[in-house]
């Protein structure tokens, strides 16, 4: 029930098309969504956050759309650029108020 | 405001030899994580500190593994002794409320362990 489940494992996108990650979770006390981004060499750098109380956020190119009904919450990223090639991780706050319970991640790979 | 600072960026050490790792978290943040990432189990969380104080430390592998904050501008991860399956790149990361889950990771130490 801890689990935070993200797809898809890898991603190409042609430059300007729209780059979509989903991530699913089972713990409804999970109270805040955030996701990192990863670029080779570097640590995980908060990009967007969501709290369950908002159905989308947005910040420019980058959106989170989330559905506390389905327990899904995704990364929308507009008009991709090759510089938004990274690992993009989901992650999801647990019961002990400071875990980040993390997923899979997704190399993301933008093609010029 | 310099960040996260660890060092060293890459380690490579003998199986069997004492590792330190380092870390200076950002001046005023009050809580200090350690991780792990490998591509086999991407990132855990090893140790919780919230005001130099460990708070969760069900992370840890074993007991070879070691953390310390002597203060709140710097801390240690130590493996003793190490093996080659510790071989992952280490980060450090702080906040300044936990709770807001605002994470600020430095850019890690790369340990090969031969």
């Amino acid at each position: 029930q801890q689990q935070v489940k993200q797809s898809p494992q890898s991603l190409i996108v042609q430059k300007g098309g729209i780059s979509i990650i989903n991530c699913a979770y089972e713990n409804t006390a999970f109270d805040y969504f955030p996701w990192y981004q990863q670029f080779p060499g570097k640590g995980p750098a908060l990009l967007i956050a969501i709290r369950p109380d908002v159905s989308e956020k947005k910040e420019g190119r980058f959106t989170i759309s989330f559905n506390k009904s389905a327990k899904q919450f995704s990364l929308h990223i507009m008009d991709s650029q090759p510089g938004d090639s990274a690992t993009y991780f989901c992650a999801a706050r647990g019961d002990s108020n400071y875990q980040l319970i993390w997923g899979a991640g997704t190399k993301l790979i933008i093609k010029p | 405001d310099a960040g996260v600072i660890q060092s060293p960026r890459h380690e490579v050490t003998e199986m069997g030899q004492e590792v330190t790792l380092r870390c200076k978290p950002i001046s005023g943040h009050n809580s200090l994580f350690w991780y792990r990432q490998t591509m086999m189990r991407g990132l855990e969380l090893l140790i919780y500190f919230n005001n130099n104080v460990p708070i969760d430390d069900s992370g840890m592998p074993e007991d070879r593994f070691s953390a310390k904050m002597p203060n709140a501008s710097f801390s240690t991860l130590k493996i003793q002794p190490s093996e080659p399956r510790d071989s992952a790149v280490y980060f450090c990361a702080s906040s300044l409320i936990p709770t807001m889950g605002g994470y600020t990771f430095g850019s890690g130490t790369r340990l090969t362990v031969v």
